[in-house]
């Protein structure tokens, strides 16, 4: 595609759901980031996979938070018993070398736990 | 760890007018990016500016590495303008972003 898609955009969880959020990143991009995004804050990182290696996963918050892109394109971020302080705008950035100078960021997905 | 700060926090603007954000950094910078993120959440690249002086369209940006501040000049600004401006150093594959400044333009 053109851009970074994720989907869904919005998502409405109740506490203690599972929740899987998905990111489509530009073909053909090696690099793929998660980030979160507080209300008011900026992106903070969450993880990082180069083709399908995760090679750092060091800013998800808990082992409830496990990311995946088994075949190198497509990739899942999923949360398991999601929690109140969970609720967050879930960003995905996709980049064609192996830094994150030039990456571009989907729209998002924002999620509220209630 | 790297402070990034930006400032001002808020900022209102009457179409037509020129305004200058700033990033402070507390480490050497390798890269530099601006970002806006409009309302509907999206993070677009402005600039990739880690020295020297970038100018695209109504926007400009300047980074003084050497004194650890970045600035984003916006001129006659307008509605579509609104929005969060971050500016964020790259450490190998990360962003670490700054605080932003959130902008209203008014008509």
């Amino acid at each position: 595609g053109a851009g970074v898609s994720q989907s869904p955009r919005y998502k409405v969880a109740k506490r203690g759901q599972d929740v899987a959020l998905r990111c489509d990143p530009i073909s053909g991009h090696v690099s793929l980031f998660w980030y979160q995004q507080a209300l008011g804050q900026g992106p903070e990182f969450l993880t990082y996979f180069q083709n399908e290696a995760q090679l750092d996963k060091s800013g998800l918050p808990s082992d409830r938070f496990f990311a995946e892109r088994p075949e190198g394109s497509v990739s899942t971020l999923k949360i398991q018993r999601t929690q109140q302080e969970d609720s967050a705008v879930y960003l995905c950035a996709s980049s064609s070398g192996q830094g994150a100078g030039g990456a571009f960021f989907g729209q998002g997905t924002r999620l509220t736990v209630v | 760890g790297i402070q990034v700060e930006q400032s001002p926090p808020d900022l209102i603007l009457q179409e037509g007018a020129n305004s200058t954000l700033r990033c402070n950094f507390s480490d050497s910078v390798n890269n530099l990016q601006w970002f806006h993120q409009n309302p509907w959440g999206q993070l677009i690249n402005l600039f990739y500016i880690p020295s020297g002086t970038k100018q695209n369209g109504r926007l400009s940006a300047t980074t003084v590495a050497t004194e650890r501040y970045s600035l984003l000049y916006i001129s006659s600004s307008q509605t579509t303008d609104s929005g969060v401006y971050f500016c964020a150093l790259t450490r190998a594959y990360k962003y670490i972003f700054g605080t932003g400044t959130r902008l209203k333009v008014l008509a």
